[in-house]
């Protein structure tokens, strides 16, 4: 079956403008959640998302950063006024619910420049 | 050791060989493990997963073992091919707190010479 599909899968954005990354989850897929991943770094929690729910978002770093999940379906990150050490993979997972195995994403790498 | 930017600790192995990497962890609450894959240019890719009530758990080729008492978690492949060149990242999460985020290792990378 289709698994978690992110898009764009590259973007490259000047300082200063918004970018929005789409996240389609494994169809009924409760959990879902976003990470950034730095070069050469492991994945780093952003926010998590129960249905429609975002029930954590402890790891956005700044104001700057908002996600959302509508209905509980499709999620989108968005990222305001990009700044180049936003620059980074960010990866979507979601999952069958609670405590379960979760699946990831091929990433968007995001270039600000 | 730890990796710091670009330097990743490697772990280089002869096809056919066992590789086993390892991970220490610093939360004694936490209590679900889980090892990914990581190809270059790819997302994560599930592994193998273990729970704080077992010692051992095996799937094809892998075998994960956790020591809780020295916190401490290795992955073993059997039989290293070199489709298994990759990073190899360990996770963990602590359900006691109710948060659902893993916290990931920052990373080995396996080369495998043919």
């Amino acid at each position: 079956g289709a698994g978690v599909s992110q898009s764009p899968r590259y973007k490259v954005a000047k300082r200063g403008q918004d970018v929005a990354l789409r996240c389609d989850p494994i169809s009924g897929h409760v959990s879902l959640f976003w990470y950034q991943q730095a070069l050469g770094q492991g994945p780093e929690f952003l926010t998590y998302f129960q249905n429609e729910a975002q029930l954590d978002k402890s790891g956005l770093p700044s104001d700057r950063f908002f996600a959302e999940r509508p209905e509980g379906s499709v999620s989108t990150l968005k990222i305001q006024r990009t700044q180049q050490e936003d620059s980074a993979v960010y990866l979507c997972a979601s999952g069958t619910g609670p405590g379960n195995t979760i699946y990831f994403g091929e990433g968007s790498w995001l270039t600000v420049v | 050791g730890e990796s710091v930017g670009l330097h990743l600790p490697t772990l280089s192995v002869q096809e056919g060989d066992n590789s086993i990497i390892n991970c220490a962890y610093s939360n004694s609450a936490s209590d679900y493990f889980i090892w990914y894959k990581q190809e270059s240019g790819k997302g994560p890719q599930f592994i193998i997963d273990i729970r704080s009530n077992m010692d051992k758990r095996q799937g094809q080729r892998v075998t994960v073992l956790l020591n809780k008492t020295v916190k401490h978690l290795s992955l073993q492949i059997a039989a290293t091919q070199p489709g298994d060149s990759a990073v190899y990242f360990c996770a963990e999460n602590t359900s006691s707190t109710g948060r659902r985020a893993l916290t990931f290792g920052s990373g080995t990378r396996l080369q495998v010479q043919p």
